[in-house]
């Protein structure tokens, strides 16, 4: 099947350790992107990557660390895990190409089926 | 963080009555995006807007992106019990590939 997919489903962790999801898309797309859903359902961009390079970094801890190996994967470490990095993440793709500007499917977004984590 | 105003917030509708939602900025967008998300998944997407005034229908849906470029609407038509969910607009600011999503409607059909 083409998809977004993402690993693990859910990950249960004790605060201060460091832990890593993975995210896969194999729809071909340039853009990859991470974001987080609270308790309140609100999703929130993180970081996105267009052909590995890192294009949005928004106001989110050093503690977390995306890294995109190939334009198909971009995975998210998160080091010294505290009680409010709880949330659902979500990983997404995007065709973009080398420009925001495009219009059309270009800017449509999937997203992959999301990593529960629960900080304990 | 940036979102976008999205309501109603939440809906109680009988079934086979339509429902309309819609999201609202002070931004410009050049594309609209709706998605709906069910429990433990992720948002699916449901329709996709390119241009100011585009009107565009997916089976009982059908959403405009509003003249503006800071407004989208979403209806529903003769709503089912599976229409359930969170429904989520997103809006992907104009020469960026950074998307906004809306506060969610969390939609609530009785049979």
């Amino acid at each position: 099947d083409t998809a977004v997919s993402q690993t693990p489903k859910y990950l249960v962790t004790q605060m201060g350790n460091d832990k890593s999801i993975k995210c896969e898309q194999n729809l071909g797309h340039d853009t990859m992107y991470w974001y987080k859903q609270d308790s309140k359902k609100f999703l929130k961009i993180m970081f996105s990557y267009n052909n590995k390079e890192l294009i949005i970094n928004e106001t989110v801890p050093n503690r977390f660390s995306p890294k995109s190996p190939d334009k198909a994967h971009l995975n998210l470490h998160i080091n010294s895990l505290e009680l409010g990095d709880s949330a659902v993440y979500f990983c997404a793709s995007s065709p973009h190409g080398s420009s925001g500007s495009r219009t059309g499917s270009y800017n449509e977004q999937f997203f992959g089926p999301g990593t529960r984590l629960t900080v304990l | 963080g940036q979102q976008l105003n999205q309501s109603p917030q939440s809906m109680f509708i009988q079934e086979g009555e339509d429902v309309s939602m819609n999201c609202t900025s002070s931004s410009i967008f050049n594309t609209w995006l709706w998605y709906k998300q069910d429990p433990g998944e992720g948002p699916v997407l449901l329709i996709a807007l390119y241009k100011a005034g585009e009107l565009t229908s997916n089976g009982r849906l059908t959403a405009q992106f509003g003249i503006t470029r800071k407004d989208s609407f979403l209806n529903i038509s003769a709503s089912i019990p599976s229409d359930v969910g969170i429904y989520f607009c997103a809006g992907q600011l104009r020469g960026t590939y950074k998307y906004i999503f809306g506060t969610g409607t969390r939609l609530k059909v009785l049979a």
